[in-house]
């Protein structure tokens, strides 16, 4: 069935460090893929996303890679800052699907 | 620009009553899509509108059903609830030429049912 899965629910690192969030992807039909971070108490906030037809996007503190041979997708946070603590998830969808399909999301936590 | 607006925030029913959320999308999207939250389940997709039409829906009973109106907001109506209903409900708008990916989502209605 579908599944976006990802390889850890938790990850804890230190205030400063860079910290890298997994995703594993089951449909090799998709096109489109998104991570969301979702704090508590708030709905999911876009963080950025990503084409099939890139295996790299920066943003501003943030790079998503794409690894569509594996089906694999991560997030790298550089410099992370108590702020970043949250839920993350990553999302795929496919052209025509007119959803997005979600994993079960990994929670980040800040040790000062 | 305001976000997306959704209302009530929170709410308590009781095993068969129904309820009705409602979602204001940001200004100019016209996809509304719905998306119910569990610790156990994650994320998972109910239906999406656009321009009043349910163009996708996901795996749950017939008791959950949506609607769109001309200005683009949106209801969705859970009927006869059960225990296992109670969840954050997100509702997400997209804005146009997205195609129903980049979602943009309010805070959602949390629903208890007791």
């Amino acid at each position: 069935g579908e599944n976006v899965g990802l390889h850890l629910p938790t990850l804890s690192v230190q205030e400063g460090d860079n910290s890298i969030i997994n995703c594993a992807y089951s449909n090799s039909a998709s096109d489109y893929f998104i991570w969301y971070k979702q704090e508590s108490g708030k709905g999911p906030q876009f963080i950025i996303d990503i084409r099939s037809n890139m295996d790299k996007r920066q943003g501003q503190r943030v790079t998503v890679l794409l690894n569509k041979t594996v089906k694999h997708l991560s997030l790298q946070i550089a410099a992370t800052q108590p702020g970043d603590s949250a839920v993350y998830f990553c999302a795929e969808s496919f052209q025509g699907a007119q959803k997005l399909v979600f994993g079960q999301g990994t929670r980040l936590t800040i040790n000062p | 620009k305001a976000g997306v607006t959704q209302t009530p925030r929170y709410l308590i029913k009781t095993r068969g009553q129904q309820v009705t959320l409602s979602c204001s999308p940001i200004s100019g999207h016209r996809s509304v899509s719905w998306y119910q939250q569990t610790p156990g389940q994650g994320l998972q997709f109910l239906f999406e509108y656009f321009s009043e039409t349910q163009r996708n829906k996901g795996n749950f009973p017939g008791r959950f059903s949506g609607r769109q109106f001309s200005n683009s907001r949106s209801e969705m109506n859970v009927s006869t609830l059960e225990l296992g209903d109670s969840a954050l409900y997100l509702c997400a708008s997209s804005p146009p030429g997205a195609s129903n990916e980049k979602l943009f989502f309010g805070s959602g209605t949390q629903l208890s049912v007791l």
